[in-house]
């Protein structure tokens, strides 16, 4: 079935440490996203990309690091310089052409 | 600034009542409209969605919205909920098919 994998579901880490968060696709969707969610807030844009080897910062990519070497993959490391880096985070895709997204199962990171 | 705003943060209903989940956004010549679902721990599922053509749409679950240009609302109704409709709700907006604008989120709450 076609779909967006994120892994893990669930990460603990110590404060100091980086993390890399995955999100794998086999859409074929050129455009892929990264979303951080806190209660209350909705959805916050981290960071976006439209084609391989390009990427563009979204509101609040401070502290937040993503490649995309392939079309399929767009991991996210959430570095130690995020102060506040617990939350639940969203890969999603777009088709193109009217902004509707896709979105995986999502990760939650706790900082211990 | 373009944005999306759903006015109430939750919203408690007894099952088997109707329910009505309000948006609004800032005005624009072109938009596209989306509802979408999450889940306790899991990612957004589209709910419905408007582009073009009948102002009426139907999706999922029961669900419908109603696209009102001169309001600039596209709120979404149920005329009868079940326990399984609680979660949380987004409305967000694409302006001229540029990225997705998300709202803070409604927190449907069914009770037995």
């Amino acid at each position: 079935d076609g779909g967006i994998t994120q892994s893990p579901k669930y990460l603990f880490r110590k404060e100091g440490q980086n993390v890399t968060l995955s999100c794998e696709q086999n859409l074929n969707h050129d455009a892929m996203y990264w979303y951080r969610q806190d209660p209350g807030q909705g959805l916050r844009l981290i960071y976006y990309s439209q084609i391989v080897n390009d990427f563009q910062k979204g509101d609040i990519a401070e502290g937040y690091s993503v490649s995309r070497e392939k079309k399929e993959s767009f991991p996210l490391t959430v570095t130690s310089a995020q102060k506040n880096p617990t939350a639940f985070y969203l890969c999603a895709t777009d088709r193109g052409g009217t902004g509707e997204l896709f979105f995986g199962e999502g990760s939650r990171l706790t900082v211990l | 600034a373009q944005s999306v705003t759903q006015l109430d943060s939750q919203v408690p209903v007894f099952e088997e009542a109707p329910v009505e989940l309000r948006c609004n956004y800032s005005s624009s010549v072109s938009v596209y409209l989306f509802w979408y679902v999450q889940y306790p721990n899991q990612g957004l599922q589209l709910l419905l969605k408007y582009l073009s053509g009948s102002t009426l749409v139907k999706g999922i679950n029961g669900f419908e919205a109603e696209f009102n240009k001169s309001q600039t609302s596209f709120h979404l109704r149920k005329p009868s909920v079940h326990i399984s409709d609680t979660a949380e709700y987004f409305c967000a907006v694409s302006y001229n098919t540029d990225k997705l604008i998300f709202g803070t989120g409604t927190r449907l709450q069914v009770f037995p």
